[in-house]
């Protein structure tokens, strides 16, 4: 088992939908959760990091923790055509930082 | 303007060449690090540092040797060891003190074999 799990996609939705990521994990001892996008050919770019259970939001943009279940998610709301990319997520601890697969997005107008 | 800059862009290897990729840094991060990301694969760790004069492997070490004689510097080289070396590299870097959080990325650099 991967200690990071991520769902390829890829993942197509009309403009204005609300969009779902999410990650699964397996050690309970990780404590940083990120997510990350990643246009084609760039590098990736840090969108949204937590430390704790709960959601945090950033404009369009929630992450969600469920340490109990070992799951993430990020929310993006009225998604647009410019959020289309593959979003990585990335959990961790002060021993490692492990990235998922990358789920790819596409956001038609 | 902070960031982290890979150059080249795109670069070419011949059969049995080492080929040297560049990373700087200008955010004052303490530790760097060098990914390779795949299709399908996601990232994964080549090699890091977390202080100048100090490099440890990450998975996928085999192939790959690093230095770091400056704080803003980490060159990646690709050997010919390396049988399989075509994919996207990526470099990063993060405050350091012993924590992994926050690695900001380059622009990355495409490796091809010719």
């Amino acid at each position: 088992q991967k200690e990071v799990e991520q769902d390829p996609g890829p993942l197509s939705v009309p403009e204005g939908a609300i969009v779902s990521l999410n990650c699964t994990y397996s050690n309970s001892a990780f404590q940083y959760f990120m997510w990350y996008r990643q246009y084609s050919r760039k590098g990736p770019e840090l969108l949204m990091y937590t430390y704790s259970s709960g959601n945090k939001e950033d404009g369009r943009f929630t992450a969600q923790v469920d340490k109990s279940s070992k799951y993430i998610s990020l929310f993006i709301r009225d998604s647009q055509p410019s959020d289309s990319a593959t979003y990585l997520c990335a959990i961790g601890n002060t021993d490692k930082l492990i990235f998922g697969t990358g789920t790819r997005l596409q956001v038609f107008p | 303007d902070g960031g982290i800059t890979q150059s080249p862009k795109y670069l070419f290897r011949k059969e049995g060449q080492n080929v040297t990729l560049s990373c700087e840094q200008n955010l004052n991060h303490d530790a760097m690090y060098w990914y390779r990301q795949d299709p399908g694969q996601g990232l994964r760790l080549i090699y890091y540092s977390q202080i100048v004069n100090d490099f440890q492997k990450g998975d996928i070490a085999e192939g790959y040797s690093v230095s770091r004689e400056k704080k803003e510097s980490f060159p990646l080289t690709v050997t010919s060891a390396q049988k399989n070396p075509t994919a996207f590299y990526l470099c990063a870097s993060s405050i350091g003190g012993g924590n992994w959080e926050t690695q900001y990325f380059g622009p990355g650099t495409r490796l091809l074999v010719l």
